[in-house]
Protein backbone atom coordinates (compact mmCIF):
# COMPACT_ATOMS: atom_id res chain seq x y z
CA UNK A 1 0.00 0.00 0.00
CA UNK A 2 1.14 3.42 -1.10
CA UNK A 3 1.72 5.61 2.19
CA UNK A 4 2.92 9.09 2.30
CA UNK A 5 3.60 10.57 5.93
CA UNK A 6 3.74 14.53 6.12
CA UNK A 7 5.39 15.92 9.29
CA UNK A 8 7.25 19.01 10.49
CA UNK A 9 5.06 21.57 10.73
CA UNK A 10 4.30 24.22 13.69
CA UNK A 11 4.21 27.50 15.36
CA UNK A 12 7.07 29.73 13.50
CA UNK A 13 7.76 33.48 13.72
CA UNK A 14 8.40 35.98 10.37
CA UNK A 15 11.38 35.29 9.18
CA UNK A 16 12.12 32.23 10.70
CA UNK A 17 12.98 28.32 8.86
CA UNK A 18 11.09 24.94 8.88
CA UNK A 19 12.10 22.16 8.06
CA UNK A 20 8.90 19.63 6.39
CA UNK A 21 9.47 15.89 5.67
CA UNK A 22 7.70 13.04 3.41
CA UNK A 23 8.31 9.34 4.32
CA UNK A 24 7.33 7.37 1.55
CA UNK A 25 6.56 3.59 1.58
CA UNK A 26 4.80 1.07 -0.52
CA UNK A 27 6.75 1.88 -3.68
CA UNK A 28 9.82 2.50 -5.62
CA UNK A 29 10.51 6.17 -3.94
CA UNK A 30 13.38 7.14 -6.29
CA UNK A 31 11.84 6.10 -9.71
CA UNK A 32 9.18 9.01 -8.67
CA UNK A 33 9.32 13.02 -9.60
CA UNK A 34 7.21 14.15 -6.22
CA UNK A 35 6.21 17.58 -5.61
CA UNK A 36 4.88 19.55 -2.98
CA UNK A 37 0.96 21.66 -2.53
CA UNK A 38 0.12 23.57 -0.26
CA UNK A 39 -3.57 25.43 1.01
CA UNK A 40 -3.68 28.69 3.24
CA UNK A 41 -7.15 27.95 5.67
CA UNK A 42 -9.94 28.28 3.65
CA UNK A 43 -8.54 28.55 0.15
CA UNK A 44 -7.76 26.54 -2.95
CA UNK A 45 -4.73 24.51 -3.70
CA UNK A 46 -0.98 25.66 -4.83
CA UNK A 47 1.73 24.26 -6.30
CA UNK A 48 4.81 24.73 -4.43
CA UNK A 49 7.35 22.63 -6.21
CA UNK A 50 8.89 19.51 -7.90
CA UNK A 51 11.95 17.70 -7.22
CA UNK A 52 12.27 15.03 -10.49
CA UNK A 53 14.29 11.38 -9.85
CA UNK A 54 18.00 11.03 -10.24
CA UNK A 55 17.45 10.19 -13.66
CA UNK A 56 16.77 13.86 -14.28
CA UNK A 57 19.78 15.00 -12.45
CA UNK A 58 16.98 15.44 -9.04
CA UNK A 59 16.28 19.14 -10.43
CA UNK A 60 13.94 21.04 -9.07
CA UNK A 61 11.20 23.57 -9.89
CA UNK A 62 9.56 25.68 -7.67
CA UNK A 63 6.45 28.29 -7.95
CA UNK A 64 7.29 32.26 -8.02
CA UNK A 65 6.01 32.63 -4.89
CA UNK A 66 8.42 30.38 -3.15
CA UNK A 67 11.26 30.90 -5.09
CA UNK A 68 15.06 31.78 -3.77
CA UNK A 69 13.51 31.25 -0.24
CA UNK A 70 12.33 27.25 0.11
CA UNK A 71 14.51 24.79 -1.16
CA UNK A 72 13.04 20.86 -1.89
CA UNK A 73 15.10 18.23 -1.58
CA UNK A 74 15.29 14.00 -1.15
CA UNK A 75 17.02 11.15 0.08
CA UNK A 76 16.51 8.18 -1.60
CA UNK A 77 18.51 5.75 0.67
CA UNK A 78 15.71 6.70 3.44
CA UNK A 79 12.75 6.81 1.03
CA UNK A 80 12.30 10.57 2.22
CA UNK A 81 11.62 13.59 0.64
CA UNK A 82 11.94 17.38 2.42
CA UNK A 83 10.26 21.00 2.14
CA UNK A 84 13.08 23.54 3.34
CA UNK A 85 10.84 26.59 4.21
CA UNK A 86 13.50 29.95 4.68
CA UNK A 87 12.12 33.79 5.57
CA UNK A 88 8.71 32.31 5.75
CA UNK A 89 5.94 35.45 5.98
CA UNK A 90 2.68 34.99 7.07
CA UNK A 91 1.17 34.81 3.32
CA UNK A 92 3.17 31.06 3.87
CA UNK A 93 0.71 29.66 6.73
CA UNK A 94 -1.09 26.80 4.98
CA UNK A 95 -1.05 23.02 5.00
CA UNK A 96 1.53 21.40 3.28
CA UNK A 97 1.05 18.42 1.20
CA UNK A 98 3.71 16.04 0.20
CA UNK A 99 2.15 14.50 -3.21
CA UNK A 100 3.79 11.59 -5.87
CA UNK A 101 3.82 12.48 -9.23
CA UNK A 102 4.20 9.60 -11.84
CA UNK A 103 5.14 10.85 -15.50
CA UNK A 104 2.78 8.28 -17.96
CA UNK A 105 4.25 9.32 -21.01
CA UNK A 106 3.86 13.01 -20.76
CA UNK A 107 1.55 13.52 -18.56
CA UNK A 108 1.63 13.39 -14.79
CA UNK A 109 -1.06 13.46 -11.77
CA UNK A 110 -1.04 12.98 -8.01
CA UNK A 111 -2.03 10.36 -7.45
CA UNK A 112 -0.86 10.21 -3.84
CA UNK A 113 -0.60 12.19 -0.67
CA UNK A 114 0.09 12.56 2.59
CA UNK A 115 -2.23 13.53 5.50
CA UNK A 116 -0.84 17.35 5.65
CA UNK A 117 0.89 19.13 7.79
CA UNK A 118 0.58 22.48 9.58
CA UNK A 119 2.45 25.75 9.14
CA UNK A 120 1.36 28.38 10.97
CA UNK A 121 3.53 31.99 10.75
CA UNK A 122 2.57 34.15 13.16
CA UNK A 123 4.59 36.62 15.67
CA UNK B 1 0.83 31.12 -15.90
CA UNK B 2 -2.02 29.17 -17.50
CA UNK B 3 -4.84 30.52 -15.35
CA UNK B 4 -8.07 27.74 -14.60
CA UNK B 5 -11.43 29.16 -13.52
CA UNK B 6 -14.11 26.73 -12.20
CA UNK B 7 -17.92 27.23 -12.63
CA UNK B 8 -19.79 27.25 -10.57
CA UNK B 9 -17.66 28.31 -7.23
CA UNK B 10 -20.48 27.10 -4.75
CA UNK B 11 -23.57 24.63 -6.05
CA UNK B 12 -26.53 23.48 -3.69
CA UNK B 13 -27.48 20.15 -5.04
CA UNK B 14 -29.41 17.06 -3.91
CA UNK B 15 -28.99 13.28 -3.91
CA UNK B 16 -29.64 12.00 -7.02
CA UNK B 17 -29.18 15.07 -9.08
CA UNK B 18 -26.90 15.55 -12.07
CA UNK B 19 -23.89 17.83 -12.16
CA UNK B 20 -21.27 19.26 -14.32
CA UNK B 21 -18.37 21.64 -13.14
CA UNK B 22 -16.97 23.44 -15.91
CA UNK B 23 -13.08 24.57 -15.65
CA UNK B 24 -11.71 26.76 -18.68
CA UNK B 25 -8.05 27.64 -19.08
CA UNK B 26 -6.23 30.57 -19.87
CA UNK B 27 -4.79 28.90 -22.99
CA UNK B 28 -5.05 25.93 -24.97
CA UNK B 29 -3.57 22.81 -22.88
CA UNK B 30 -4.40 19.94 -25.02
CA UNK B 31 -6.10 17.04 -22.83
CA UNK B 32 -3.30 18.05 -19.51
CA UNK B 33 -6.28 18.27 -16.65
CA UNK B 34 -6.93 16.68 -14.13
CA UNK B 35 -9.58 16.42 -11.29
CA UNK B 36 -9.65 16.12 -7.67
CA UNK B 37 -12.12 15.56 -5.10
CA UNK B 38 -11.79 17.58 -0.94
CA UNK B 39 -13.47 16.66 1.98
CA UNK B 40 -12.83 18.75 4.85
CA UNK B 41 -9.72 17.94 6.48
CA UNK B 42 -8.32 15.45 4.37
CA UNK B 43 -6.22 15.27 1.28
CA UNK B 44 -7.54 15.99 -2.11
CA UNK B 45 -7.85 12.71 -4.08
CA UNK B 46 -7.02 12.46 -7.99
CA UNK B 47 -10.64 11.23 -9.70
CA UNK B 48 -9.64 11.75 -13.40
CA UNK B 49 -6.75 12.31 -15.30
CA UNK B 50 -5.82 13.54 -19.01
CA UNK B 51 -9.17 15.15 -18.94
CA UNK B 52 -11.41 11.94 -19.46
CA UNK B 53 -9.43 9.01 -17.78
CA UNK B 54 -11.26 7.74 -14.88
CA UNK B 55 -8.87 6.55 -11.94
CA UNK B 56 -8.75 2.79 -10.91
CA UNK B 57 -11.45 2.71 -7.91
CA UNK B 58 -13.24 5.51 -8.56
CA UNK B 59 -17.19 5.09 -9.38
CA UNK B 60 -18.46 5.46 -13.09
CA UNK B 61 -20.86 8.00 -11.77
CA UNK B 62 -18.10 10.21 -12.35
CA UNK B 63 -16.63 11.37 -15.59
CA UNK B 64 -14.10 13.89 -17.88
CA UNK B 65 -14.74 15.34 -21.12
CA UNK B 66 -13.10 18.33 -23.06
CA UNK B 67 -9.69 19.71 -24.51
CA UNK B 68 -8.53 22.94 -25.69
CA UNK B 69 -10.02 25.43 -22.91
CA UNK B 70 -12.69 23.80 -22.02
CA UNK B 71 -13.66 20.94 -19.67
CA UNK B 72 -16.06 19.25 -17.69
CA UNK B 73 -16.53 16.81 -14.74
CA UNK B 74 -19.83 15.37 -14.35
CA UNK B 75 -21.64 13.70 -11.92
CA UNK B 76 -24.05 11.14 -12.98
CA UNK B 77 -25.82 10.98 -9.88
CA UNK B 78 -24.95 12.51 -6.75
CA UNK B 79 -24.44 10.07 -3.81
CA UNK B 80 -24.10 11.16 -0.26
CA UNK B 81 -20.10 10.77 -0.15
CA UNK B 82 -20.10 13.50 -3.11
CA UNK B 83 -20.82 16.49 -1.36
CA UNK B 84 -17.21 17.32 -1.27
CA UNK B 85 -15.02 19.96 -3.11
CA UNK B 86 -13.55 19.44 -6.77
CA UNK B 87 -10.58 21.06 -8.29
CA UNK B 88 -9.20 20.81 -11.73
CA UNK B 89 -5.68 21.01 -12.32
CA UNK B 90 -3.59 21.79 -15.05
CA UNK B 91 -0.32 19.87 -15.82
CA UNK B 92 0.72 21.21 -19.71
CA UNK B 93 3.61 22.85 -18.20
CA UNK B 94 5.44 24.61 -14.85
CA UNK B 95 3.86 26.17 -12.99
CA UNK B 96 1.39 23.58 -12.50
CA UNK B 97 -1.88 25.47 -11.16
CA UNK B 98 -5.49 24.29 -10.01
CA UNK B 99 -9.00 26.10 -9.91
CA UNK B 100 -10.24 27.97 -7.37
CA UNK B 101 -12.53 25.20 -6.10
CA UNK B 102 -16.38 24.26 -6.83
CA UNK B 103 -18.17 23.34 -3.42
CA UNK B 104 -20.66 21.05 -3.54
CA UNK B 105 -23.61 21.07 -0.61
CA UNK B 106 -26.55 19.63 0.03
CA UNK B 107 -29.96 21.24 -0.79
Amino acid sequence: EVQLVDSGGGLVQPGGSLRLSCVASGFTFSDHYMDWVRQAPGKGLEWVGRIRNKTRSYSTDYASSVKGRFTISRDDSKNSLYLQMNSLETEDTAMYYCTRAPIVGSRTQFDFWGQGTLVTVSS
Amino acid sequence: DIQLTQSPSFLSTSVGDRVTITCRASQGISTYINWYQQKPGKAPKLLIYGASTLRSGVPSRFSGSGSGTEFTLTISSLQPEDFATYYCQHVNSLPITFGQGTRLEIK
